[in-house]
C-alpha cells in the first residue's frame, strides 16, 4: 500500500505569517508530484506538477521544492493572505494515471 | 469555471433508486477520472479512461458503474447505493496521464438515505 502522508493536519496563522507544510511519499517507483488549492466549495485546481530530485517551483508568494531520494516535498507561503486559506493536497504520481492523494494540509490565514 | 462541469452538484437518493452523475470537459484532454471524497479521508481514485477506455478501476463495488461514450463525457451510474456511499464525488480530467496536473470539477455532492 502507498502511502502520502501530510503534515500538519490544520495549521492556524496571522495575516502577514509565512508558512509551510509538508508532503511525505515513498521514494520508489516516483513519476510526479503534484501540488493543489483547495478552497471551500470549488475545485482542487493545480498549483505545481513536479518530475526532478531538486526541482523548485514558484508561483506567485507560493513556491514548493521536491526531493525524491528521502521522499518528501514542502510547500511555502510568504506573507500569507486571507485568500490563502484553503486545503492545499499533495498527490503522488506513480505514472499510469495512478495518482495518490494526501489528507490535505488545511490552512486558515486571519486577518 | 475550471472547464470541467459536474452535474447535478447535490443530490439525495434512496437506497432503491438508479441514478447517474455527469462529467463534461471541452478542454480537448484525453483522460477522465472518478475520484471519491468520503468525510476526513483522502480523495480517492475509483476509475480512469484514457481515450475512452477503461485503464483503472480500483477495486469499486459493481453499483457503481462508469461510462464514458466519448472523450468529453464521463458517467457515474449508481444504482442501490448503501448509506456509507455518500460523499462528494469529483471528476477530473487531464491530458496524458497528468503531466500538467488535473483539472477538476466542483463536484456532485452524494447523500443516499
Amino acid at each position: 500500500i502507498l502511502n502520502v502522508e501530510q503534515s500538519p493536519q490544520s495549521l492556524h496563522v496571522q495575516e502577514g505569517d509565512s508558512t509551510n507544510f509538508t508532503c511525505s511519499f515513498p521514494s520508489s517507483n516516483f513519476y510526479a508530484l503534484h501540488w493543489y488549492r483547495w478552497e471551500t466549495a470549488k475545485s482542487p485546481e493545480a498549483l505545481f506538477v513536479m518530475t526532478l530530485n531538486g526541482d523548485e517551483k514558484k508561483k506567485g508568494r507560493i513556491s514548493a521544492t521536491l526531493n525524491t531520494k528521502e521522499g518528501y516535498s514542502y510547500l511555502y507561503i510568504k506573507g500569507s493572505q486571507p485568500e490563502d486559506s484553503a486545503t492545499y493536497l499533495c498527490a503522488f504520481d506513480t505514472g499510469g494515471f495512478k495518482t495518490i492523494f494526501g489528507a490535505g494540509t488545511r490552512l486558515f490565514v486571519k486577518a | 469555471e475550471t472547464g470541467v462541469t459536474q452535474t447535478p452538484r447535490h443530490l439525495v437518493m434512496g437506497m432503491t433508486n438508479k441514478k447517474s452523475l455527469k462529467c463534461e470537459q471541452h478542454l480537448g484532454h484525453n483522460a477522465m477520472y472518478w475520484y471519491k471524497q468520503s468525510a476526513k479521508k483522502p480523495l480517492e481514485l475509483m476509475f480512469v479512461y484514457s481515450l475512452e477506455e477503461r485503464v483503472e478501476n480500483n477495486s469499486v463495488p459493481s453499483r457503481f458503474s462508469p461510462e464514458c461514450p466519448n472523450s468529453s463525457h464521463l458517467f457515474l451510474h449508481l444504482h442501490t447505493l448503501q448509506p456509507e456511499d455518500s460523499a462528494l464525488y469529483l471528476c477530473a480530467s487531464s491530458q496524458e496521464q497528468g503531466d500538467y496536473g488535473y483539472t477538476f470539477g466542483s463536484g456532485t455532492r452524494l447523500t443516499v438515505v
